[in-house]
């Protein structure tokens, strides 16, 4: 079992659509989580940023974590063509000082 | 500079030879990522520096990866005797300090024919 895992997708949904991507991981000691979006052929663009469990919100994106079940969403409210990208969840923990990354789910937001 | 930097942007070498990677983190920056991805796979841990303690080298493939930061800022990244599975993105990140967010730069795309 890999440390986190993630549905590659492709997710595709219609313009305006909720979108909820999802990660589940193994390892407890995972306190800081990410959630990056990455573009054909670009780097990993920072998204949300949280510390330990709960949500987070900016703008038309909300992040929940929920250690409990070793578990994080993304959500994309009023989904854009423009929000067509990889979206990559990324974690560390106080012991380790590198981020692990899921694979990445392609989200395909169609006009 | 306003992001972190990776250049070149696209390097084709020839198996066998040695390439250097190059990245300019943001200034201020204490930590410094390289990552690796390859088609249709997530991004790879190779290397970690923070500060001036010695660097987290546990996600180096073999022994024909290196890398060093000078100066507590830019950051080379060398492959020696390239091998055609060394093909792929190569990443950098860095962040403020270890655990806070990291910003990556635009990464370089190594082709080894």
């Amino acid at each position: 079992q890999k440390e986190v895992e993630q549905d590659p997708g492709p997710l595709s949904v219609p313009e305006g659509a909720i979108v909820s991507l999802n990660c589940t991981y193994s390892n407890s000691a995972f306190q800081y989580f990410m959630w990056y979006r990455q573009y054909s052929r670009k780097g990993p663009e920072l998204l949300m940023y949280t510390y330990s469990s709960g949500n987070k919100e900016d703008g038309r994106f909300t992040a929940q974590v929920d250690k409990s079940s070793k578990y994080i969403s993304l959500f994309i409210r009023d989904s854009q063509p423009s929000d067509s990208a990889t979206y990559l969840c990324a974690m560390s923990g106080q012991r380790y000082s590198t981020l692990t990354f899921g694979k990445g789910t392609m989200l395909l937001v169609s006009p | 500079g306003a992001g972190v930097s990776q250049s070149p942007s696209n390097k084709v070498t020839e198996k066998g030879k040695d390439v250097e990677l190059r990245c300019d983190p943001i200034s201020g920056h204490t930590a410094l990522y390289w990552y690796r991805q390859s088609l249709g796979q997530g991004l790879e841990f190779l290397i970690y520096f923070q500060g001036n303690s010695a660097p987290d080298k546990s996600g180096l493939p073999s022994d024909r990866f290196s890398a060093e930061r000078t100066g507590g800022s830019v950051s080379t990244l060398t492959i020696q005797r390239t091998q055609q599975e060394d093909s792929a993105v190569y990443l950098c990140a860095s962040s403020l300090a270890e655990n806070t967010e990291a910003f990556f730069g635009q990464g370089t795309r190594l082709t080894v024919v």
